[in-house]
């Protein structure tokens, strides 16, 4: 199994919503990742996981709250966002965040959508 | 700092011909690699190649080459015998070394490739 599997594929959201992003992988990694992506721009890293620890912070919103229950699952909880937050939101994985020859394994995204 | 340049937004080849797409880097950390990714309009991002800062040979993947040059810091990405499924934003990657601190995948703008049959 070489998947990333992401839910919802699609959300709609007011901006006094609280959502949740899910992402999970049976692949045995131990990072995990979440990217940002506006249209017609590349992904932006937004937090990663190692060994279910966040590492990587890139200064993102409060309302972005990132969650890693176990080394096979990422949520991404969102409360209060702005239109401006609709993108695409990826998660990836690879076996290890430390080395520069890893590949990350991406699932099909999260288009969100901020009203 | 690492910086990843995609020059070409935009690419057309015929069905079945080869094409290139340009990819340069800049960095100062001797140990890293380089990652080509594929995102269909379905959103996925599909990985393609790897070619590591000490390989001494240039990848292949089927259908796919990548064209290493180290000293002018340029990795582009060959596509041969294009198809119709080719059709894709195509974005040119790089991570660096964690004791550098540069271990994220960082992309480049991307190019838009548009098979036309």
């Amino acid at each position: 199994d070489t998947e990333v599997t992401q839910t919802p594929k699609h959300l709609v959201m007011g901006m006094t919503n609280k959502k949740s992003l899910k992402c999970e992988q049976h692949m045995g990694h131990r990072a995990m990742y979440w990217y940002k992506q506006k249209a017609k721009k590349p992904p932006e890293l937004m937090f990663v996981y190692s060994y279910e620890k966040l590492s990587i912070n890139e200064s993102v919103p409060s309302r972005f709250s990132p969650e890693c229950p176990n080394s096979s699952l990422l949520n991404l909880h969102l409360h209060a966002l702005q239109p401006e937050d609709s993108a695409l939101y990826l998660c990836a994985s690879s076996q290890d965040w430390a080395r520069y020859n890893e590949k990350l394994f991406f699932g099909s995204g999260t288009q969100l959508s901020v009203l | 700092a690492q910086k990843i340049t995609q020059t070409q937004p935009g690419m057309f080849v015929q069905e079945k011909e080869a094409v290139t797409l340009d990819c340069t880097y800049d960095t100062s950390d001797p140990s890293y690699g380089l990652f080509w990714y594929k995102q269909p309009s379905s959103g996925e991002m599909i990985f393609l190649i790897y070619q590591g800062s000490y390989d001494q040979q240039n990848a292949t993947e089927g259908r796919y080459s990548l064209n290493f040059q180290k000293a002018r810091k340029s990795a582009n990405l060959v596509i041969s015998a294009s198809q119709l499924g080719d059709s894709a934003m195509y974005f040119c990657a790089m991570k660096g070394s964690y004791q550098t601190g540069a271990n994220n995948l960082f992309f480049g703008t991307g190019t838009r490739l548009t098979v036309i049959p």
